[in-house]
């Protein structure tokens, strides 16, 4: 099925490891976004990319690095984690100026201890 | 800097209540509203939109919700909710003069529906 598809779906990481999040869409779409999710908090944008080839930073990205491999493909990560960065992480794409919404992955769940 | 205000963090209603939840976004540039619902352990799925011409828009399961540009706000309206309808809602809003379309989200509403 069409969508947006991320890895891991769990991972739990010591202080100071790196880890790379996962995350491919085939809805042939432009724009790709990573999100966190904390409780009481909504969501909050990490890091975007408008077309391939480009990143920009969102409200959050302290602690974050972004790869647009390719038209499909958005990676997320964690150079060195720290509890703070404890939190459900959704990748999302949406048309290029994003008036049809977005199509969400299913979300990875973090855990820095 | 752009932001969306959801008035009730929390709210419970029985089965067959009528629903609104509230939006506000922080100011009037032209822009493409959102709702989003998070079922439990769940990712957001798109609920409906609006991005231009009738201000009332229908959406999936019943949920409809109005565009009021000068109140800038975005409410989301079910008549008799359901047991199923439990879940976090989330608005969220695009300004259209933005690059790629990124959304600014609130911070949700979780409803939930007693049986």
């Amino acid at each position: 099925n069409a969508g947006v598809t991320q890895t891991p779906k769990f991972q739990v990481l010591k202080t100071g490891q790196s880890m790379t999040l996962q995350c491919a869409q085939d809805m042939n779409h432009n724009s790709m976004y990573w999100y966190r999710q904390d409780p009481g908090m909504g969501l909050r944008l990490i890091y975007y990319s408008a077309s391939e080839g480009t990143t920009d930073k969102g409200e959050v990205p302290n602690g974050y690095n972004v790869s647009r491999l390719n038209k499909r493909e958005f990676s997320l990560r964690l150079e060195s984690a720290a509890p703070s960065q404890t939190s459900v992480y959704f990748c999302a794409s949406s048309s290029r100026w994003g008036g049809d919404g977005y199509t969400f992955g299913s979300g990875t769940r973090l855990t820095v201890v | 800097a752009q932001s969306v205000s959801q008035h009730n963090h929390h709210v419970i209603l029985s089965e067959a209540a009528s629903l609104e939840l509230g939006c506000n976004y922080s100011y009037g540039g032209t822009v493409n509203l959102f709702w989003y619902v998070q079922y439990p352990g769940q990712h957001l799925q798109l609920l409906l939109k609006y991005f231009s011409g009738d201000p009332l828009v229908k959406g999936i399961k019943g949920f409809e919700a109005e565009f009021i540009k000068s109140k800038f706000s975005f409410n989301l309206r079910k008549p008799s909710v359901q047991w199923s309808d439990t879940a976090e809602y989330f608005c969220a809003v695009a300004y259209r003069n933005t690059n790629a379309g990124k959304s600014t989200f609130g911070d949700g509403t979780t409803l939930t529906v007693k049986p």
